[in-house]
């Protein structure tokens, strides 16, 4: 099985900055990488696919990069309602999730 | 508008099982592949399987394997996830998820049920 490890576990911000997440993935999963963010209570969003095409109607500061093996998702400027968690997914082969980055507010 | 509507809040005790429904509606249901994903209280995602509405075969993860049952009902709609012999550790909120720009097997979630509360106590 392909596993995913994000990093970091927590991350601590503020409004404003520009957050990175980052995603390994155990063997290359080429572009099949899926970012979602999650509010307590609520199932998951998502944000990307592809590594990098983002889902319509999610805000353009939200972005994604890479392929292979490391992947990150960057949040040019922190808002309000991005204190969330997020998570990664490999869709090479059927999905398996990160364990989960949590954004709290610093 | 699409919508994947799922089953309530069960209380189950252990070695029981329970059986979570999940009905889909804004699209045409054999289309596009189910997925069942469970989460924890305070842990992360973890994939359990998935059904295909059209002939309803399915794939679960080896985890699983031997526990998880999953069945759709095309007049309805709906799928449905039955887990047996149920422990403490199963304790979790259970989604249904699908894609419905892909009919491949591999895809990201970009509908979601809005989860169904398994507790499994004595």
């Amino acid at each position: 099985d392909i596993q995913m490890t994000q990093s970091p576990s927590t991350l601590s911000a503020s409004v404003g900055d520009r957050v990175t997440i980052t995603c390994r993935a155990s063997q290359s999963i080429s572009s099949w990488l899926a970012w979602y963010q999650q509010k307590p209570g609520k199932a998951p969003k998502l944000l990307i696919y592809k590594a990098s095409s983002l889902e319509s109607g999610v805000p353009s500061r939200f972005s994604g990069s890479g392929s292979g093996t490391e992947f990150t998702l960057t949040i040019s400027s922190l808002q309000p309602d991005d204190f969330a968690t997020y998570y990664c997914q490999q869709y090479n082969s059927i999905g398996t999730f990160g364990q989960g980055t949590k954004v709290e507010i610093k | 508008q699409v919508q994947l509507v799922q089953s309530g809040a069960e209380v189950k005790k252990p070695g029981a099982s329970v059986k979570v429904s999940c009905k889909a509606s804004g699209y045409t249901f054999t289309s596009y592949y189910m997925h069942w994903v469970r989460q924890a209280p305070g842990q992360g995602l973890e994939w359990m399987g998935i059904i295909n509405p059209s002939g309803g075969s399915t794939s679960y993860a080896q985890k699983f394997q031997g526990r998880v049952t999953m069945t759709r009902d095309t007049s309805t709609s709906t799928v449905y996830m039955e887990l047996s012999s149920l422990r403490s550790e199963d304790t979790a909120v259970y989604y249904c998820a699908t894609n419905l720009r892909e009919t491949t097997v591999t895809t990201p979630f970009d509908y979601w049920g809005q989860g169904t509360l398994v507790t499994v106590s004595s």
